[in-house]
């Protein structure tokens, strides 16, 4: 079945880019999610991008799809302290009822 | 436009208790979902339903059932609530390729 893996921690300076990666196992995934989780809250829907895409931007949100790879990744510009967060990737298995395989999520702690 | 919504949003039970989580969407969507989320871990899938009157096993399934009651509400049952069901429960509704998240309950059994 799918798996999907992250890094756990990012800590980046106010200011700075930051990005935030993840790999997957399986090829079938359809559309791939960049989720983010304030202390407390639920899951908020961020962007996500087509297994057919290469890229998609967003105001300051940046997504990589590289599929040989097998390599997703969420680059966000000029980091602000209200982006501290847990981000997780998360992969569509449309023919499973629309089911999301999630990664582990990777705490971003930005710094002033 | 309330989105998604789950009640309770804390619970406390005795190991061996029965309760049921509620959870509703205003957005008409057709599937709706239930994941539980431990430390260290991403969200993991319990059920599902794709449609009014369907149901189906997500990863982990033990220990939980589900009514789709109707269209809007999707209820999660512990029937015998055990330690290791201790986690935040998160429902979702969606459509195609967007899920939408409510504000999930905070389940501690002791």
């Amino acid at each position: 079945g799918e798996d999907v893996e992250q890094s756990l921690f990012l800590s980046v300076r106010e200011g700075d880019s930051s990005v935030i990666n993840c790999t997957y196992t399986d090829s079938s995934s359809t559309y791939l999610y960049w989720y983010k989780q304030e202390p407390g809250a639920g899951l908020q829907l961020l962007t996500y991008i087509f297994s057919n895409m290469d890229m998609k931007q967003d105001q300051r949100l940046t997504v990589l799809l590289n599929k040989k790879d097998k390599h997703l990744s969420l680059r966000i510009a000029d980091t602000q302290t209200g982006d501290s967060a847990i981000y997780f990737c998360a992969g569509l298995i449309y023919n499973q009822g629309g089911k999301l395989i999630f990664g582990q999520g990777t705490e971003l702690s930005v710094k002033p | 436009n309330a989105g998604v919504t789950q009640t309770p949003k804390f619970q406390v039970l005795k190991t061996g208790q029965s309760m049921t989580l509620q959870c509703a969407q205003d957005m008409n969507h057709n599937s709706m979902y239930w994941y539980r989320q431990d430390p260290g871990m991403g969200l993991r899938l319990i059920y599902y339903s794709a449609s009014e009157g369907t149901t189906d096993k997500g990863e982990v399934p033990n220990g939980y059932n589900v009514s789709r009651l109707n269209k809007r509400e999707f209820s999660l049952r512990l029937e015998s609530a055990a330690p290791s069901q201790t986690s935040v429960y998160f429902c979702a509704g969606g459509d195609g390729y967007e899920q939408y998240f409510g504000p999930g309950t905070r389940l501690t059994v002791t």
